[in-house]
């Protein structure tokens, strides 16, 4: 069925590593894709969106490109920092649709200093 | 604060009981969705709503769950004869939609959600 497999957490970096976290989906013709973050404590915000195939969505530094060919849209920063430790979730929406958001489970990331 | 309200934040109740979560969207939107996030798990769609209209409750469970968003007032997530397995953090987000009536663009914004435990 319509799924979203993300890597599984919890994710430990030192504070300036590259971070990558993996994301596929499952899903009939062209999604729109998501990634939210939710930072302790706190609900989840959208991070970035790509609504169509090569698409690259990019805030604070994060990362991703819609890969149709592989339905893959994995989030990536070069550099991360204490700050972005949170829970970071993996979404899609189907294309016409309400607005129903698929999630997935969520890959915790902790960064030490 | 102009955010997605959510009430309580938390909530204790006995088995038996009834439980209601409170959702004020966003300023100016009017599309609420309400999602299930069990411990471990990702976040399950539960109900999309208009103000007095339910869009989808696919993901709704069809016993003791219900959600309304009246015309007047917050969106209502009503549980009743709650279990121990209801224990969760329940999460509100709200959309614009468009002002045509069609798909909106996807962006959702959340609450802070409300966590239910059930002794």
């Amino acid at each position: 069925g319509d799924s979203v497999t993300q890597m599984e957490g919890p994710v430990t970096l030192s504070e300036e590593a590259f971070l990558t976290i993996n994301c596929t989906y499952t899903a009939t013709g062209y999604p729109s894709l998501f990634w939210y973050v939710q930072y302790p404590g706190e609900g989840l915000q959208l991070l970035l969106k790509a609504t169509k195939a090569d698409d690259k969505g990019s805030n604070k530094g994060f990362e991703a490109t819609y890969r149709k060919e592989t339905t893959s849209f994995h989030l990536e920063k070069g550099s991360v920092q204490v700050s972005d430790s949170a829970v970071y979730f993996c979404a899609w929406k189907a294309s016409g649709s309400q607005g129903n958001l698929i999630f997935g489970k969520g890959t915790k990331l902790s960064v030490k200093p | 604060n102009a955010g997605v309200m959510q009430n309580p934040r938390h909530l204790v109740r006995r088995r038996g009981q009834e439980a209601r979560l409170r959702c004020s969207p966003m300023k100016g939107h009017s599309h609420v969705y309400w999602y299930r996030q069990l411990p471990e798990e990702g976040l399950k769609f539960m109900v999309y709503l208009q103000k007095e209209n339910i869009i989808d409750e696919s993901g709704m469970p069809k016993e003791r769950f219900s959600a309304e968003f009246p015309k007047e007032g917050p969106s209502i997530l009503r549980i009743q004869q709650v279990v121990r397995g209801d224990s969760a953090a329940y999460f509100c987000a709200s959309s614009r939609g468009s002002s045509s009536g069609r798909t909106n663009t996807g962006e959702l914004f959340f609450g802070e959600g409300s966590r239910l435990t059930v002794l």
